[in-house]
């Protein structure tokens, strides 16, 4: 139990342009789902926290406009990163909690961006 | 501020046998649970063992135990009878922001395990 699936898992695009990431949890109903940056040999960055039905809440320095967060269902929520650029190139993980009541957080796959 | 620490950016151990990874936190809260978490070469994180803050018995997990000093503030991982495959970036975390399951990650330590 307590899957966690995201996809893509690679993407690749153009500078300007918008990806969309998605996040499902698969076999839980997540209640608050979070995402995360990653850079490499580093340890994970909070980006934001969204629970179902409800505005995400951002980490400070974390552009709300570009980093766009919705969390429609208790099993979905997307991460669209929009006007990318080559800084914006990362590894996104997401990670969603409520399959207990312990505060665990069960993480995707991952998903490596890159803006050429 | 609230953070968790981690002093060894890197450890190897020799097959079968047993290593320890340190963590130390600091945190006002007075129930709530300790994560490890492992990151293989694939980065899909993984949950390794948890443990809850007011239960005074160390938790384990087949070849994953905790030490967990409350008082210290200490929760370090050991691992027995290493094996290739446990070779990862362990990463110690614990909730850290009121009612919505925020956890905050130290920087981790890299674990090689040699033949």
């Amino acid at each position: 139990g307590a899957v966690v699936s995201q996809h893509p898992s690679r993407v690749i695009c153009k500078s300007g342009t918008s990806v969309k990431i998605e996040c499902r949890s698969l076999d839980f109903q997540a209640t608050t789902m979070f995402w995360y940056r990653q850079f490499p040999k580093q340890s994970l960055m909070l980006m934001a926290t969204s629970n179902e039905g409800s505005k995400a809440t951002y980490e400070q320095g974390v552009e709300k406009d570009k980093f766009l967060i919705n969390h429609a269902s208790l099993t979905l929520s997307t991460l669209t990163v929009t006007s990318a650029h080559p800084e914006d190139s990362s590894f996104y993980i997401c990670s969603a909690t409520g399959q207990d009541s312990t505060d665990t957080q069960y993480f995707g796959p991952g998903t490596r961006l890159t803006v050429l | 501020a609230q953070t968790v620490t981690q002093s060894q950016p890197e450890m190897s151990v020799q097959e079968a046998e047993t290593v320890t990874l340190s963590c130390t936190y600091d945190t006002s809260e007075s129930d709530y649970y300790l994560f490890w978490y492992k990151q293989p070469p694939s980065r899909q994180m993984i949950l390794v063992i948890r443990q809850e803050a007011y239960k005074q018995q160390n938790a384990t997990e087949n070849r994953f135990s905790v030490n967990f000093q409350k008082a210290a503030k200490s929760f370090s991982l050991k691992i027995s009878d290493s094996q290739l495959g446990d070779a990862a970036m362990y990463f110690c975390a614990w909730p850290s922001g009121g009612s919505n399951y925020k956890l905050t990650f130290g920087k981790g330590t890299l674990l090689t395990v040699n033949p």
